[in-house]
């Protein structure tokens, strides 16, 4: 069973401007969630979606969006990019909603110049 | 609000020895606390969970412990091995149906040969 992909694997963009993250889940897993590690900073929750709906967010601003299609693939959007916002993007799934053990792709790692 | 700490950032042990990773958390409403394992590049893996009703989890050479009235979990590695030697990430997650995962800042943990 292939694992959870992510593209691209690596993003170089410049502060203003906008990026889109995607992630395909490993298949027939129908949560998908989005964390933002940076160094010293773990991971931080950005949101979680099922079922096309999200069902919990994090503390981040309202740049960062995403979304998931019927086949659970999902992307993240951040808008209006800031330096700070360079981090490796990680995302995970799990079989449903309430299932406490995610497993991750390898990330995009994000650098904003 | 680093509802979950992880005050070492990094430990070095010996091969054979134990290795015990710390994790500390402040809100009482966890329900469940798992251990990822990072290797650079790659995305976290699960590695062991154990459920707020329990205060011992073991799966071969991994253990975890939880002190509930300390709000304190560890990880223990019994006999440390090389391959041991990557980030460990401890996660706290609440909730029913949707549900939020804290993880903690990492530990980088090196295995001496």
């Amino acid at each position: 069973k292939a694992g959870v992909t992510q593209t691209p694997r690596y993003l170089i963009k410049t502060r203003g401007q906008q990026v889109t993250l995607s992630c395909s889940p490993i298949s027939g897993h129908r949560s998908v969630s989005w964390y933002q590690q940076t160094p010293g900073q773990g991971l931080q929750f950005l949101f979680e979606y099922f079922s096309e709906t999200q069902r919990n967010k994090g503390n981040f601003p309202g740049r960062f969006s995403g979304r998931q299609f019927s086949n659970s693939r999902s992307e993240m959007n951040v808008s209006t990019l800031e330096l700070g916002d360079s981090a490796l993007y990680l995302c995970a799934s799990s079989p449903r909603q309430g299932q406490h053990i995610q497993y991750f792709g390898a990330g995009t790692r994000l650098s904003v110049l | 609000d680093q509802q979950v700490k992880q005050n070492s950032p990094s430990l070095s042990v010996q091969e054979g020895r134990i290795s015990i990773l710390n994790c500390d958390y402040t809100n009482s409403m966890f329900d469940y606390f798992l251990w990822y394992k990072k290797y650079p590049a790659e995305g976290p893996t699960f590695l062991i969970s154990i459920s707020s009703i329990k205060d011992k989890n073991e799966d071969g050479r991994f253990t975890v412990f939880l002190n509930k009235s300390a709000k304190h979990l560890s990880l223990h590695i019994v006999p440390s091995q090389p391959g041991d030697s990557a980030v460990y990430f401890c996660a706290a997650s609440w909730g029913t149906g949707g549900f939020k995962t804290i993880f903690g800042a990492g530990t980088r943990l090196f295995v001496k040969a």
